[in-house]
């Protein structure tokens, strides 16, 4: 519907477990974003990639990893998680180069559930 | 750093009746978008202002934007079931690089 997907749109794993969530945009756009949304907390910006370079990353803990291959592609590989990382984890894309001035669209997100 | 702030944090109206959320920022905004994002959904880019004292609508939705350029608001007239969801506004600062989002606010509609 909005030219970002994301894979898998549920997942629930321990915590020893490592997975990947993977997000694709189909916009053409230069910049792409990993945010958690937590029940009752606001939009917390995780990382931001700007023509595949990281510009950004807001002290996440290195259990989270980030990887964008390419400008389309953008991964977050889990690893040890704790049973609070349990949340909403939305990808972004905008035109821009994540200067904040091209609004941003949004995947439907994984609901992520650690046990 | 920069902060963008939301109220009310929850709101609940009897279907028709108006419904406004303020957002605030601690630091002057060169822009302001805001998002909707239903229950389960995800949030959509509804709308962005870029000019102090600017007003946009978009059939019974009216944006506005503060005369410095701190704060927005966003004004639903007569609402219906279909406008329940989260509403964000997030800002760019005037010397910052990046989007902040605010908390949002969660509009409930009783029909």
């Amino acid at each position: 519907e909005t030219g970002v997907t994301q894979t898998p749109r549920h997942l629930v794993m321990g915590m020893t477990n490592k997975k990947s969530l993977k997000c694709e945009q189909h916009l053409g756009h230069n910049a792409m974003y990993w945010y958690k949304q937590s029940a009752k907390k606001p939009l917390e910006l995780m990382f931001v990639y700007s023509l595949e370079e990281r510009v950004e990353n807001n002290s996440v803990p290195s259990r989270f990893s980030p990887e964008c291959p390419n400008s389309s592609h953008l991964f977050l590989h889990l690893h040890t998680l704790q049973p609070e990382d349990s949340a909403l984890y939305l990808c972004a894309s905008s035109q821009d180069s994540a200067g904040g001035y091209y609004e941003q669209y949004f995947g439907p997100g994984t609901r992520l559930t650690v046990t | 750093g920069q902060q963008v702030m939301q109220i009310p944090q929850y709101q609940h109206v009897q279907e028709g009746e108006d419904f406004t959320t303020y957002c605030n920022s601690s630091t002057t905004l060169s822009n302001i978008q805001w998002y909707k994002q239903r229950p389960g959904g995800h949030p959509v880019f509804l709308i962005q202002l870029v000019k102090s004292g600017e007003v946009k609508k978009q059939k019974r939705l009216t944006f506005q934007f503060g005369e410095a350029k701190k704060n927005s608001s966003l004004h639903i007239t007569a609402t219906q079931t279909t406008d329940v969801g989260t509403y964000f506004c997030a800002g760019r600062g005037e010397y910052g690089n990046k989007l902040v989002f605010g908390a949002g606010t969660i509009l409930r509609v009783k029909s």
